[in-house]
C-alpha cells in the first residue's frame, strides 16, 4: 500500500515535443505528490508539487494533473528541451510531520533528442 | 557553499567493515532526512531528524545501522559489519520547513560500494 508506481521507465522525445509521465498510488492517507528531477551523479531536485486540493497546477514549461478518484497523477513537460534529459521521480508523503517521508516512484529516464 | 554537503562522494569498502558517512544540511535547517537510492530505482527512506531527535527511523533496514545528530546541524550515518547488499548511493536532504510542507533539498550523495 506504500508503493508509488511510476510509467514509463524510459522515454524518448523529439524537441519541441510533449513529455509525458505517469504515477499512480493506493495510500489514501498521502496528501503531497512532488517531482524531483535527477541528472547524473547528482541528487534528486524539486521540480513542482501539487497536493489534492487541486487538479492541476502549471509552472513555466511543466504541468502536473491529479485525479484524486482514481489516485493517480501525471507530469507533463511542455516543449520538451535537450537540456530536460534527466530521471523523473514522481513521489508521494501524507504531509503534516511526514511531508518529508517520501515514497518515490521507480522513475523515468527521458531523453530529448535535438 | 550555501547547498548539502555530503562526504565522502564515493567510500569502497570490504564486506564486514565499518564505515560513517556525513551530511552537512543547509545552515538553519532543522528537518534533516537520509535516503538510500539503489542503481536504477527510486530514493528510499531511511531516517528523519527533527532537531537533534529521530522522529522517525522506521526505513533503517535492520539495527547495523544507525544516525545520530548530535548538535542539530551535521549528521552522520554508520554502517556497521558492511554486506554487499549495503552498496548504494546514500543521500542527505534537509529542509528549513518544520513539517508543515516544503522543499526538500538533497545533497549529491555518498556512493557505498561494498566489496
Amino acid at each position: 500500500q506504500q508503493q508509488v508506481k511510476q510509467s514509463p521507465q524510459s522515454l524518448i522525445v523529439q524537441k519541441g515535443g510533449i513529455s509525458i509521465i505517469n504515477c499512480a498510488y493506493e495510500n489514501t492517507a498521502f496528501d503531497y505528490f512532488p517531482w524531483y528531477q535527477q541528472f547524473p551523479g547528482k541528487g534528486p531536485a524539486l521540480l513542482i508539487a501539487i497536493r489534492p486540493d487541486v487538479s492541476e497546477k502549471k509552472e513555466g514549461r511543466f504541468t502536473i494533473s491529479f485525479n484524486k478518484s482514481a489516485k493517480q497523477f501525471s507530469l507533463h513537460i511542455m516543449d520538451s528541451q535537450p537540456g530536460d534529459s534527466a530521471t523523473y521521480f514522481c513521489a508521494a508523503s501524507a504531509g503534516g510531520t511526514s511531508y518529508g517521508k517520501l515514497t518515490f516512484g521507480q522513475g523515468t529516464i527521458l531523453t530529448v533528442h535535438p | 557553499g550555501a547547498g548539502v554537503s555530503q562526504t565522502p562522494s564515493n567510500k569502497v569498502t570490504e564486506k564486514g567493515k565499518y564505515v560513517e558517512l556525513r551530511c552537512d544540511p543547509i545552515s538553519g535547517h532543522t528537518a534533516l532526512y537520509w535516503y538510500r537510492q539503489s542503481l536504477g530505482q527510486g530514493p528510499e527512506f531511511l531516517i528523519y531528524f527533527q532537531g537533534t531527535g529521530a522522529a522517525d527511523d522506521s526505513g533503517l533496514p535492520n539495527d547495523r545501522f544507525f544516525a545520530v545528530r548530535p548538535e542539530g546541524s551535521v549528521s552522520t550515518l554508520k554502517i556497521q559489519r558492511t554486506e554487499r547488499g549495503d552498496s548504494a548511493v546514500y543521500l542527505c536532504a534537509s529542509s528549513s520547513n518544520r513539517g508543515l510542507g516544503g522543499e526538500l533539498f538533497f545533497g549529491e550523495g555518498s556512493r557505498l560500494t561494498v566489496l
